[in-house]
């Protein structure tokens, strides 16, 4: 299956502690996004990143979350100190370039207790 | 910052029947995507659409970019239990954008 692949597909984390998402995108596709979807709600834009570049984080909160996308290995997003409004679905999407089709992996729910 | 507005929100159809959902903005979208999202997964793209005017299918699903660039529509012909799921229009609003704008989604139940 060459889609794009999250994992953990659940993720359960105490308020205080770190939650790390990853995402390896599809075959061939060098560009990432992260989004964020509440119940009920769409998919709102959080982070665009390259191979080892951040090109776009206007939709993360600037405290306590950090994504990269390094040369080798998946994308991270990264959460510290987690509380209990970070629970929520969150979507990786990979491309061939910067306007083409976005795909989506199956996401990873995080709940904080 | 941006929205799309969805409508409706929800709907009950009877398998057989045809569906339609449209997609509004107060901005101009360069180009519209449809996607599906069924519960526990990510969303899956139907159809996109880049050009105002353009009609574009895929099987039962027609989709439409409006003329005035600020809206879509989608429909699904002779519904089944599987086109269950929500359906989510985004657009992308012009050269070198990549930030998907979402709307919140039309609930698709099928009774059979």
């Amino acid at each position: 299956n060459a889609g794009v692949m999250q994992n953990p597909r659940h993720l359960v984390r105490r308020r205080g502690q770190e939650a790390r998402l990853r995402c390896s995108p599809m075959k061939g596709h060098s560009h990432v996004y992260w989004y964020r979807q509440l119940p009920e709600e769409g998919l709102k834009f959080m982070v665009y990143l390259q191979k080892e570049n951040i090109i776009d984080e206007s939709g993360m909160p600037k405290e306590r979350f950090s994504a990269e996308f390094p040369k080798e290995g998946p994308s991270i997003l990264r959460i510290q100190q987690v509380v209990r409004g970070d629970s929520a679905a969150y979507f990786c999407a990979s491309s061939p370039g910067p306007e083409a089709e976005q795909f989506f992996g199956p996401g990873t729910r995080l709940t904080v207790l | 910052g941006q929205q799309l507005n969805q409508s409706p929100q929800s709907m009950f159809i009877q398998e057989g029947e045809d569906v339609s959902m449209n997609c509004t903005s107060s901005s101009i979208f360069n180009t519209w995507l449809w996607y599906k999202q069924e519960p526990g997964e990510g969303p899956v793209l139907l159809i996109a659409l880049y050009k105002a005017g353009e009609l574009t299918s895929n099987g039962r699903l027609t989709a439409q970019f409006g003329i005035t660039r600020k809206d879509s529509f989608l429909n699904i012909s002779a519904s089944i239990p599987s086109d269950v799921g929500i359906y989510f229009c985004a657009g992308l609003r012009g050269a070198g954008s990549y930030q998907l704008t979402f709307g919140k989604g039309t609930k698709l139940s099928v009774i059979p």
